[in-house]
């Protein structure tokens, strides 16, 4: 199976920061890695699908990089909703995995 | 707009099974692979498992194989997670989730359910 990691675990940031963070497969995925946003008690959203195709309705502060087994999901200009959860997911194969998280904190 | 509704979700005996329900709305139901994921108290996503639109291709975690059995009816806009032999790992919030294609290879999951609360204890 694909094993996902991502980094860094937290992240500590202000309003206005922008922000990086990390994913990484343990094998080649191609662009097949979409981003998921998930606050307390809630379902997750997802942001950014094949990589870097934003989806409909998410600002467009929110964007993602990458191919093969490095991808980051940046946000350009941390807004006070965006205090969250992120979760890189690959969809390459049949069998699916999700990074661990990645917790976006005030600082 | 679509939406997913989970049922099904209890306290349950180790050991024991149970049968989750995801109603959708708001979609050609039969148009889209449907998958389960799951998330365990204070815990990341796990997928579980995916089936594919027409219901003839299902796929699942190694954690549940054997264990669980995805199906769905596409006339009543439904997908079940059908859940035996129930461990305490197995205690977790069930979120239903539609993919973005009939097949689950290479979707992403853009629409949630609300969750379904699963809790395995004696």
């Amino acid at each position: 199976d694909i094993q996902m990691t991502q980094s860094p675990s937290t992240l500590s940031a202000s309003v206005g920061d922008r922000v990086t963070i990390t994913c990484r497969a343990s094998q080649s995925i191609s662009t097949w890695l979409a981003w998921y946003q998930q606050k307390p008690g809630k379902a997750p959203k997802l942001l950014i699908y094949q990589a870097s195709i934003l989806e409909s309705g998410v600002p467009s502060r929110f964007s993602g990089s990458g191919s093969g087994t490095e991808f980051i999901l940046t946000i350009s200009t941390l807004q006070p909703d965006d205090f969250a959860t992120y979760y890189c997911h690959q969809c390459s194969g049949f069998s699916q995995t999700f990074g661990p998280g990645t917790r976006v904190e005030m600082k | 707009e679509v939406q997913l509704v989970e049922s099904g979700g209890a306290l349950v005996h180790p050991g024991g099974s149970l049968r989750l329900s995801c109603t959708a709305s708001g979609l050609t139901f039969s148009s889209y692979a449907m998958t389960w994921v799951r998330q365990a108290p204070g815990k990341g996503l796990e997928w579980v498992s995916g089936i594919s639109g027409n219901g003839g291709s299902t796929y699942y975690a190694d954690s549940v194989k054997g264990r669980f059995i995805i199906s769905r009816d596409n006339p009543k806009s439904t997908v079940f997670l059908q859940m035996n032999s129930l461990s305490a790992e197995d205690t977790a919030v069930y979120y239903c989730a539609k993919c973005t294609k009939v097949i689950t290879n290479t979707a992403s999951f853009d629409y949630w359910g609300q969750g379904a609360l699963v809790t395995v204890s004696s």
